[in-house]
């Protein structure tokens, strides 16, 4: 069975400053990772995932995440955060193979002008 | 990338009545289908895998029955919201996983339900 956990359910930066969403999972198979942004009513867009390649993973608008297995995390991050980023983001797991993702409760990013 | 695309964007019901949301993945076959709920400021919960020419399997506490699901080809499938009461306003999103070595899950745009 697989789970997420994303420690903060709200994520205030100001604009330039670091983003850092935190996301840690417990999965019983080597996990397949991703991290989704969705804007409000409306679907969501992946940012990112982690298919056992590399370990540092970068996807769309300047985002990027590691995966650590002996920390059982795979944070997002940002380096300069833009008005535009404000938005619900959530971690996902899965197992290989045609299975559903399970999702993490959400961190609502605010970006501070 | 693979598109999702699912219908209507939003509707609004009066209690009693059904509603159908479609779901199409576009352009790849989809065998299985994920079917997901969320509430105001919550994450999305699974409600149910759509299985192309089968039944769908249905979580934990989901009424088979109020939540029909259909996935009658490899592109298509359908939820109906049966005798829709004001609980059942909600935003539902349906998934797709590409099958061609793609393991990244598609996303519809979402539903907003509001039964009144």
């Amino acid at each position: 069975a697989q789970s997420v956990t994303q420690l903060g359910s709200h994520v205030s930066v100001s604009e330039g400053a670091l983003v850092l969403l935190r996301c840690n999972y417990s999965s019983s198979v080597p996990p397949y990772l991703f991290w989704y942004v969705q804007y409000p009513n409306q679907g969501l867009q992946l940012l990112l995932k982690y298919t056992s390649a590399a370990t540092l993973v970068k996807g769309i608008n300047g985002f990027e995440a590691e995966f650590k297995k002996s920390e059982t995390s795979f944070h997002l991050t940002k380096p300069s955060a833009h008005m535009s980023d404000a938005a619900e983001y959530f971690c996902a797991v899965s197992a290989t193979g045609n299975t559903p993702l399970v999702f993490g409760k959400g961190t609502r990013l605010s970006v501070i002008a | 990338g693979a598109v999702v695309s699912q219908h209507p964007s939003r509707v609004i019901c009066k209690s009693g009545t059904s509603v159908k949301i479609e779901c199409r993945s576009l352009d790849f076959q989809a065998t299985t289908m994920f079917w997901y709920r969320q509430f105001p400021k919550q994450s999305l919960m699974l409600m149910a895998t759509s299985n192309e020419g089968s039944k769908a399997t249905y979580e934990q506490g989901v009424e088979k029955d109020k939540f029909l699901i259909n996935h009658a080809s490899l592109t298509l499938s359908t939820l109906t919201v049966t005798s829709a009461h004001p609980e059942d306003s909600s935003f539902y999103i349906c998934s797709a996983r590409d099958l061609r070595g793609n393991t990244e899950a598609f996303f519809g745009q979402g539903t907003r339900l509001t039964v009144v």
